[in-house]
């Protein structure tokens, strides 16, 4: 079946810095991806829909100054989490749309110290 | 807004155990609804899904009925696996905000003891 790989899969950072997600297509295009966040022992929350080649579209509450997201080509899209604080910290999860299903990345866990 | 509750976890149970996650969704349109499971260290995965009242989405052994009179999609299994040992979630998605975007419930973490 399809597959959604992100990378890295952890990251720890300092206090300040940015970091980036990668969310890759790796057998399909795919022009509409979507980033959620997930909070400890909450639901996933759609951030973002990510389109090939346009902005993004943020969900109500969402920085787009905070969380970047580029989505330059039909296989890749990547977040960027700028000068990170602890509060960033959480699990980051893509999903693509293939063959008009919704398939999912494994996740990117983000501690910020 | 649309919003899914689920059955709070950790569930922990035995092998071949009976299981049962609960699942109630608030909507204004037509929802269809979903199970998606995530294993350790994957991505999550389309379990089931049903796309209108009364439908039961089943796959694995797992069933699920689209129960608009009590606005619920319960997950059920009649003898689980310790290979079913996963994070379940409920999700729902309005054909009105666009079918992939995707409302879920915060998940239940669900283990299975040999």
């Amino acid at each position: 079946g399809a597959v959604v790989s992100q990378h890295p899969s952890r990251v720890i950072c300092k206090s300040g810095t940015s970091v980036k997600i990668e969310c890759r297509s790796l057998d399909f295009q795919a022009t509409t991806m979507f980033w959620y966040r997930q909070f400890p022992k909450k639901s996933l929350m759609l951030m973002a829909t990510s389109n090939e080649g346009s902005k993004a579209t943020y969900e109500q509450g969402v920085e787009k100054d905070k969380f970047l997201i580029n989505h330059a080509s039909l296989t890749l899209s990547t977040l960027t989490v700028t000068s990170a604080h602890p509060e960033d910290s959480s699990f980051y999860i893509c999903s693509a749309i293939g063959n008009g299903e919704l398939f999912f990345g494994e996740g990117s866990r983000l501690t910020v110290l | 807004g649309d919003s899914v509750t689920q059955m709070e976890g950790p569930v922990t149970l035995s092998e071949e155990a009976c299981l049962t996650i609960n699942c109630t969704y608030t909507a204004t349109g037509y929802p269809s609804l979903f199970w998606y499971v995530q294993y350790p260290g994957e991505g999550l995965q389309l379990l089931l899904k049903a796309t209108k009242a009364d439908d039961k989405g089943s796959n694995k052994g797992f069933e699920a009925t689209y129960r608009k009179e009590t606005t619920s999609f319960h997950l059920e299994k009649g003898s689980v696996q310790v290979s079913d040992s996963a994070v379940y979630f409920c999700a729902l998605s309005d054909r009105f905000q666009g079918a992939q975007k995707l409302v879920f419930g915060q998940g239940t973490r669900l283990t299975i003891n040999p």
